[in-house]
């Protein structure tokens, strides 16, 4: 079975610095995705980046960006020039677009974005 | 347009009862996805629907649990006879297509006293 781990609950970052958070899954799978979510107070889930598996070059959008370590299963979101609305809990999935496309999601990291 | 809806948006019950919870998709998306966040964790995954295939319940976590979902519209997770362990945020996902971004509804809070 996949399983998703996120090894820090709590970060700080100051406004305006670079913060990342780590993610590491476990599978067997060679074609997969691979997703980070924010989630703000107000609770609403929000895609901040996706990667496909067999895709070699780090997804990017904007200030977001990962670094996939395929051989590692390392998948670790840096946010750069961190502002006050990043503030929310990061979550990391995976999905293998096999049988059931099951999202598995990774306990969270909570960003907090100091002024 | 509209995103995902769910409703109530807070729901208390007693324990023991009964309780429905709704989630409106986005118009269009063929798949449909329930999960349960308890306070300070991640998202357990419950059930998946995707188009007119039989769902995919193996996350529902006792025969408490139930949902159903209509075509590619309206979907409803029920829980019979709650327990304090239910407690928990309940969010509704949908997306176009299978491999497609999910899209979340601002979840229901239950809480069984």
């Amino acid at each position: 079975a996949q399983t998703v781990t996120q090894s820090q609950p709590e970060m700080s970052v100051q406004e305006a610095e670079t913060v990342t958070l780590s993610c590491t899954y476990d599978t067997s799978e060679s074609n997969y995705y691979l997703f980070w979510y924010k989630q703000p107070p107000s609770r609403q889930m929000i895609l901040v980046i996706r990667q496909e598996a067999y895709k070699q070059q780090n997804a990017t959008e904007n200030r977001f960006s990962v670094n996939f370590q395929k051989a590692a299963k390392s998948f670790s979101l840096k946010i750069s020039d961190s502002q006050l609305g990043d503030t929310a809990m990061y979550f990391c999935a995976f999905m293998r677009p096999v049988g059931t496309y099951k999202y598995i999601f990774g306990t969270g990291t909570r960003l907090k974005v100091l002024a | 347009g509209a995103g995902v809806s769910q409703s109530p948006s807070n729901k208390v019950t007693e324990k023991g009862k009964d309780v429905e919870l709704r989630c409106d998709p986005i118009s269009g998306h063929t798949a449909l996805y329930w999960y349960r966040q308890r306070l300070g964790q991640g998202l357990e995954f419950l059930i998946y629907f995707q188009g007119n295939s039989a769902p995919d319940k193996s996350g529902l976590p006792s025969d408490r649990f139930s949902a159903e979902r209509t075509g590619e519209s309206v979907s409803t997770l029920t829980i019979q006879r709650t327990q304090q362990e239910d407690s928990a945020v309940y969010l509704c996902a949908s997306s176009l297509g299978q491999v497609t971004p999910l899209h979340f509804g601002n979840g229901t809070r239950l809480t069984v006293t």
